[in-house]
């Protein structure tokens, strides 16, 4: 039974850096099946993706928050990570990580697709 | 970036009776398309992806169809676990730049 765990501080101050961790278990990070992502969604709104990485450390941004964002994977604590940095109030948030299978394949490159398993979600706000 | 525009926003209806949900897309996403439910305080559960194809221990009332640039999810005959929110999200483009629609909130008449 795969199980996601979102950690890190529910406060963060305007202008500093959030930084959360996604726990895995039930699976293996390193799994060449799946990448890992993170998604988030302001309070009373809809899903937006942030991220999304695979074990070897290749990732893929939102381009509107890719010059603020980094993840980062660490296979021996099965372990993903986000850092946002200069954050502001729209970046209140409820903050998933989640799970993305590889789905299409064109030629030798297999690509991940949907979110099929999520973390239960961690409320960040960002103070003034 | 590819606009997911779902409709209705808000669609009420009587436990028993059959929803249609939309789902339009800015540009063909061929049937790069799934659909998830939120209940309030949860995280969003995969319920369709591929357009059609339901997730792992998903019921059969729930059902997708469409390809292109048109989807609906249908749920046959609706019980009282349904009446929550759902959101279609379409994964076509590469490099992935993944994009949810608003949602629709199914409510109890």
């Amino acid at each position: 039974q795969l199980q996601l765990q979102e950690s890190g501080p529910g406060l963060v101050k305007a202008s500093e850096t959030l930084s959360l961790t996604c726990t895995v278990s039930g699976d293996s990070i390193d799994s060449s099946n799946y990448y890992w992502g993170w998604v988030r969604q302001p309070p009373g709104k809809g899903l937006v993706w942030i991220g999304t990485i695979y074990y070897s450390g290749s990732t893929y941004y939102n381009p509107s928050l890719e010059s603020r964002v980094t993840m980062s994977v660490d296979t021996s604590k099965n372990q993903f990570s986000l850092r946002l940095s200069s954050v502001t109030a729209a970046d209140t948030a409820v903050y998933y990580c989640a799970r993305l299978p590889l789905g299409y394949c064109i030629s030798t490159s297999c690509y991940p697709v949907y979110f099929d398993d999520w973390g239960q979600g961690t409320l960040v706000t960002v103070s003034s | 970036e590819i606009v997911m525009t779902q409709s209705p926003a808000i669609l009420s209806v009587s436990p028993g009776e059959r929803a249609s949900l939309f789902c339009r897309a800015s540009q063909n996403v061929r049937t790069n398309l799934a659909w998830y439910q939120q209940k309030p305080g949860q995280a969003p559960r995969l319920l369709i992806y591929a357009a059609s194809t339901r997730a792992t221990g998903i019921p059969a009332r729930f059902s997708g169809s469409g390809s292109g640039t048109d989807f609906a999810l249908t749920i046959s005959s609706l019980q009282s676990e349904d009446f929550a929110v759902y959101f279609c999200q379409q994964y076509d483009n590469w490099p992935p730049e993944y994009t949810f629609g608003q949602g629709t909130s199914l409510e109890i008449k």
